[in-house]
């Protein structure tokens, strides 16, 4: 059974970069038939979808956030991994890591999740 | 982008008791590409619909879903205990959003 974990401080500073990984389990990163991507909800708020990678590294982000996200992939490792710069309290949120068939829109399954608090 | 409200905000209601979640878009879901999500507090998300109307894997036949267009709607006949969450819809234009939630709780 596919199995996603999500990695990575639970604290980071105004200005700075968040950095997660999402680690893949019970199965390949690189399937042809899926893409990876990330999902946050902030306290009290709704789901806000960030981007996706498939495994040749071609991405798709959130207009939203495009400027200030990066998505890559590590075949060798099984993980895919998200970065956002510039970070302010608003970036505050649970961030999920998730898999989307390709072709298709729905994410299946989810990670349970990670809170990263932008706070100095 | 396309908007998603889901109402009511918050349903309560008793196990063994039927449930109807609705979501409207505010332009038409191309292709019916809507899907529900559950999603209970320290838990994954689950998805539970996709296509509008198709089952995941796993997911018992209490949960239904329907609608095309601008208007979709969960239903979940039978309330059991474990149902009690909160539910999400989804549609996956471009880009892809969510509705804000609606919070099933007992009463």
């Amino acid at each position: 059974q596919l199995q996603l974990q999500e990695s990575g401080p639970g604290l980071v500073k105004p200005s700075e970069t968040l950095s997660l990984t999402c680690t893949v389990s019970g199965g390949s990163i690189s399937s042809s038939s899926y893409y990876w991507g990330w999902i946050r909800q902030p306290p009290g708020k709704g789901l806000e979808w960030i981007g996706s990678i498939y495994y040749t590294g071609s991405t798709y982000y959130n207009p939203s956030l495009k400027s200030r996200v990066t998505i890559s992939v590590d075949t060798s490792k099984n993980q895919f991994s998200l970065k956002l710069s510039s970070v302010t309290a608003a970036d505050t949120a649970v961030y999920h890591c998730t898999r989307r068939p390709a072709g298709m829109g729905w994410f299946d399954p989810w990670g349970q999740g990670t809170l990263v608090t932008v706070s100095s | 982008e396309i908007v998603l409200t889901q109402s009511p905000g918050t349903l309560s209601l008793s196990p063994g008791e039927g449930a109807t979640l609705s979501c409207r878009a505010s332009q038409s879901v191309s292709s019916s590409y809507l899907a529900w999500y559950q999603h209970k507090p320290g838990q994954a998300p689950r998805l539970l619909i996709y296509g509008a109307s198709t089952r995941a894997t796993g997911i018992p036949d209490r949960f239904s879903g329907r609608g095309s267009g601008t208007d979709f709607t969960l239903t979940i006949s039978r309330l059991e205990p474990e149902d009690f969450a909160v539910y999400y819809c989804q549609q996956y234009g471009s880009p892809v959003t969510f509705g804000q939630g609606t919070k099933l709780e007992i009463k």
